[in-house]
């Protein structure tokens, strides 16, 4: 069955470099775009980026040039990394799946890894 | 930016009620519209894609409507698994953007 799963440390420094790993299952990653969305707590979703099934990449400009999505097909994993990090970085840090081959809606989800900054 | 205004933040309903949940765009984004439903500490589910078409398992008493820039989800006859956030969320253009999400509460 489809699968995604979030691994990241709980913890990361003010000005540090935030790295994620979304590990999927069910599914490759050449067939499926996987989106990064996070969620400050008590507060709404933020659409951060994407990985599409090609290999390209798209981001959302609010990060600027600080965020960075790659990949590992063999593996099947998605990466986050972000630098810079502030204390309203401080949030639940999801994968999600780009519904097959239509409009970037999101149809499975991954547990979510909260990271909170810390100064 | 597409921007998603949603309306009510709260909303506190009774078992069996129907309730309508609101979204406006910053402009016309042509019926591509999801909403979400999140539960406490859980990541969002896919309920409603292109505005109207109901994701796969999700039950018959939730229905989208809407068009131009304005959308609203319709929960009829409110089950105790309903009550939990809902978002909106843009899928026209980049960036993506969600509504503030309504949190749905037992009156």
């Amino acid at each position: 069955q489809v699968q995604l799963k979030e691994t990241g440390p709980d913890l990361v420094q003010l000005t540090q470099t935030l790295s994620i790993t979304c590990t999927v299952s069910g599914f490759s990653l050449t067939t499926y775009n996987v989106h990064w969305v996070r969620q400050p707590p008590g507060k709404g979703l933020e659409w951060m980026g994407a990985m599409w099934n090609g290999g390209g990449t798209d981001y959302n400009s609010a990060f600027k040039s600080r965020l960075s999505i790659s990949r590992d097909t063999s593996k099947s994993q998605v990466f986050l990394k972000m630098n810079s990090l502030q204390t309203d970085d401080t949030a639940k840090y999801f994968c999600a799946r780009h519904y097959y081959d239509g409009y970037p809606y999101f149809d499975y989800w991954g547990q979510g890894v909260m990271v909170t900054v810390s100064s | 930016d597409i921007q998603m205004t949603q309306s009510p933040a709260s909303l506190s309903a009774s078992l069996g009620e129907t309730v309508t949940i609101e979204c406006l765009a910053s402009e016309d984004i042509y019926d591509i519209l999801a909403w979400y439903q999140q539960k406490p500490g859980k990541s969002p589910q896919l309920l409603i894609y292109d505005a109207s078409s109901l994701h796969t398992g999700v039950p018959s008493r939730f229905s989208g409507s809407g068009s131009g820039t304005q959308y609203s989800l319709k929960i009829n006859s409110l089950q105790p698994e309903d009550f939990a956030s809902y978002y909106c969320q843009n899928g026209l253009s980049a960036p993506l953007t969600f509504g503030s999400g309504t949190k749905l509460e037992i009156k």
